[in-house]
């Protein structure tokens, strides 16, 4: 079944360490996307790539780098910049850069944790 | 985009319809409403979208208003299963961006 995962669904790390959290669509989706959400927040873009090798700030990316190197594959790792890492993040994806009716995948998120 | 203000919370019996209303009252001819859903923990889920004619699909019925400045999602026989937050969002066809707002928490009563 085509779809999106995203890996691991929780994670732990200490402070200072930078963390990647991955995400893979074999949805052959052009566009792909990071969200962060915090308890009782809505979701907050972190980064966006419409193409391979190609990539936006999203509203919140301070903290935060990308890559997309592979139409399948946009990893995000979170850096020891990021203030307040703590959060659920999500991963998502279109089938091109909002040119569709249907919006967006989504994966079933990361709860990552820094302690 | 345009913004959007949803109430925080709604609870809705078992079997009956479930409304959910938003407001978009600085909405642009050129966006459209998207309805999604979150059940805790996972992520959101594409329910419907609509310009300005009613929509209906096998999950539920968007009506938007003809001033086009609200709209309202419709679960037609609610479940336990449809307790989740409910995002209104608008979105310029083409905007590679859609922007989350904190949304309804819809609890469905036994």
């Amino acid at each position: 079944d085509g779809g999106i995962t995203q890996s691991p669904k929780y994670l732990f790390r200490k402070e200072g360490q930078n963390v990647t959290l991955s995400c893979e669509q074999n949805l052959n989706h052009d566009a792909m996307y990071w969200y962060r959400q915090d308890p009782g927040q809505g979701l907050r873009l972190i980064y966006y790539s419409q193409i391979v090798n190609d990539f936006q700030k999203g509203d919140i990316a301070e903290g935060y780098s990308v890559s997309r190197e592979k139409k399948e594959s946009f990893p995000l790792t979170v850096t020891s910049a990021q203030k307040n890492p703590t959060a659920f993040y999500l991963c998502a994806s279109s089938i091109d850069g909002g040119g569709t009716f249907y919006g967006y995948t989504f994966g079933s998120g990361t709860r990552l944790t820094v302690v | 985009d345009a913004k959007t203000t949803q109430p925080t919370s709604m609870d809705c019996a078992e079997g009956r319809a479930a409304n959910l209303p938003c407001n978009h009252s600085t909405i642009s001819g050129n966006e459209y409403v998207y309805w999604y859903r979150q059940i805790h923990s996972q992520g959101p889920q594409y329910i419907i979208h609509g310009l300005k004619n009613n929509e209906t699909n096998e999950m539920a019925s968007l009506i938007i208003t003809e001033d086009r400045k609200s709209s309202t999602l419709i679960l037609p026989h609610a479940t336990l299963r449809d307790t989740a937050v409910y995002y209104c969002i608008v979105r310029v066809f083409g905007n590679e961006k859609l922007t989350f707002g904190t949304g309804t928490r819809l609890t469905i009563i036994p």
